[in-house]
């Protein structure tokens, strides 16, 4: 079945430093992938998305780019914020199977001052 | 202001005790999800359903109920059946099943 691999977290940074958070994924056909992010105590929020090979999503500074022959999906952010801090979820959907959500397990990011 | 709101945020039970969360949304949205997170793993969908007066089974239905008798509506309850029911609880809402998803703030059950 599919699944979606994260590293795992916390993963803390001083501000301004560089963000790389791994995610990789096993699906047959072609996926469509994207990042979710969760803030302490809410819901997710769709990050960006990517809906087919070599597709670079980006927003708020963040971008990952849709790597079909790595079958990966990372997500990098050039200087990270205080206010990044939160949960980061990889996710993929088939676009043959309707609109069900493989998640991954959530990569914690703590970015310190 | 268009969203979807769960209530309450935090809600606790005793053991053996049914409880029903709530989920409404006035985006106009046909599909509907409910999904359990727990410390460390991703989301695991419950219950979905594409239309009204109709749901269907997700990954991890059992001892969970769903009814879906309006549109802006889609309650879950958490049954005694539901062996380890603590869990932060998500709904969220797309235009149609294939649509992007918007979540809801999420709800917290403990269960004492």
């Amino acid at each position: 079945g599919d699944s979606v691999t994260q590293m795992e977290g916390p993963v803390t940074l001083s501000e301004e430093a560089f963000l790389t958070i791994n995610c990789t994924y096993t699906a047959t056909g072609y996926p469509s992938l994207f990042w979710y992010v969760q803030y302490p105590g809410e819901g997710l929020q769709l990050l960006l998305k990517a809906t087919k090979a070599d597709d670079k999503g980006s927003n708020k500074g963040f971008e990952a780019t849709y790597r079909k022959e790595t079958t990966s999906f990372h997500l990098e952010k050039g200087s990270v914020q205080v206010s990044d801090s939160a949960v980061y979820f990889c996710a993929l959907k088939r676009n043959n199977a309707g609109n069900m959500l493989t998640f991954g397990g959530g990569t914690r990011l703590m970015v310190k001052p | 202001d268009g969203g979807i709101t769960q209530s309450p945020k935090y809600l606790f039970r005793k053991e053996g005790q049914n409880v029903t969360l709530s989920c409404e949304q006035n985006l106009n949205h046909d599909a509907m999800y409910w999904y359990r997170q727990d410390p460390g793993q991703g989301l695991r969908l419950i219950y979905y359903s594409q239309i009204v007066n109709d749901f269907q089974k997700g990954d991890i239905a059992e001892g969970y109920s769903v009814s879906r008798e309006k549109k802006e509506s889609f309650p879950l309850t958490v049954t005694s059946a539901q062996k380890n029911p603590t869990a932060f609880y998500l709904c969220a809402s797309s235009h149609r099943v294939q649509d992007e998803q918007f979540f809801g703030p999420g709800t917290r059950l403990t269960v004492l």
